[in-house]
């Protein structure tokens, strides 16, 4: 079956303008991580959305980062006035959730952001 | 979730075995240990993970040491495709699973020459 998909693959954008990034979890999957990765880096947690309750943001650098997440399904980061320290490789993961459910999360491609 | 230490690199023959350590000697009884591995540009992917007993699957197998303060990734026959960085992580179980995110750390980067 289709796995995680993200869009776009790639984005260049200039300092001070925003992005959105967007990411389609695999059917039926509740779960929905958002990570990126920095040239060198860890991957770095960012915001987990868990059906109907209210997102875990703990992991968002600032007030700058946002996400949603429309129906329990697609999700969409948005980075307002891009900096160049958020260039990075965004990742968004899901997982099937309830009891006897499964942890494993499934990654998606990422998108890299380049901002100039 | 508890901290685990594993080496920075590795390097290995293709078509021998492989085994990445990792170490968890803070891990409390209810963490499962998950190994995912990352592929040069790509996102992480699930590899194996376990509780208390060996696990084996068609990737891999997960040796966990008896008091379960270290545990071991075995690659029976590495290849070209299995040079990667792998993560070892633990996570607090939940009715046989866990939610929450992964906390990553550097990993261990395994390179495999021909």
């Amino acid at each position: 079956g289709a796995g995680v998909s993200q869009s776009p693959s790639n984005k260049v954008t200039e300092k001070g303008k925003d992005v959105e990034l967007r990411c389609d979890p695999i059917s039926g999957h509740t779960a929905l991580y958002w990570y990126r990765q920095s040239l060198g880096q860890g991957l770095e947690f960012l915001i987990y959305f868990q059906g109907n309750s209210a997102p875990d943001k703990s992991g968002l650098p600032s007030d700058r980062f946002s996400a949603e997440r429309t129906g329990g399904s697609v999700s969409t980061l948005t980075i307002q006035r891009t900096q160049q320290e958020d260039s990075a490789v965004y990742l968004c993961a899901s997982s099937s959730s309830g009891q006897g459910y499964s942890s494993t999360q499934y990654f998606g491609p990422g998108t890299r952001l380049t901002v100039l | 979730d508890a901290k685990t230490t594993q080496p920075n690199s590795m390097e290995s023959n293709e078509e021998e075995p492989v085994h990445l350590p990792c170490n968890h000697s803070t891990i409390s009884g209810t963490d499962y240990i998950h190994w995912y591995r990352q592929l040069p540009s790509q996102g992480p992917e699930y590899v194996i993970h376990g509780l208390t007993s060996n696990v084996n699957n068609r990737m891999a197998s997960l040796a966990i040491a008896e008091d379960r303060k270290s545990s071991t990734l075995i690659l029976h026959r590495a290849t070209l495709r299995d040079a990667a960085v792998y993560y070892c992580i633990l996570r607090k179980g939940n009715y046989g699973g866990s939610q929450g995110n992964l906390i990553f750390g550097k990993g261990t980067k395994l390179s495999v020459k021909p």
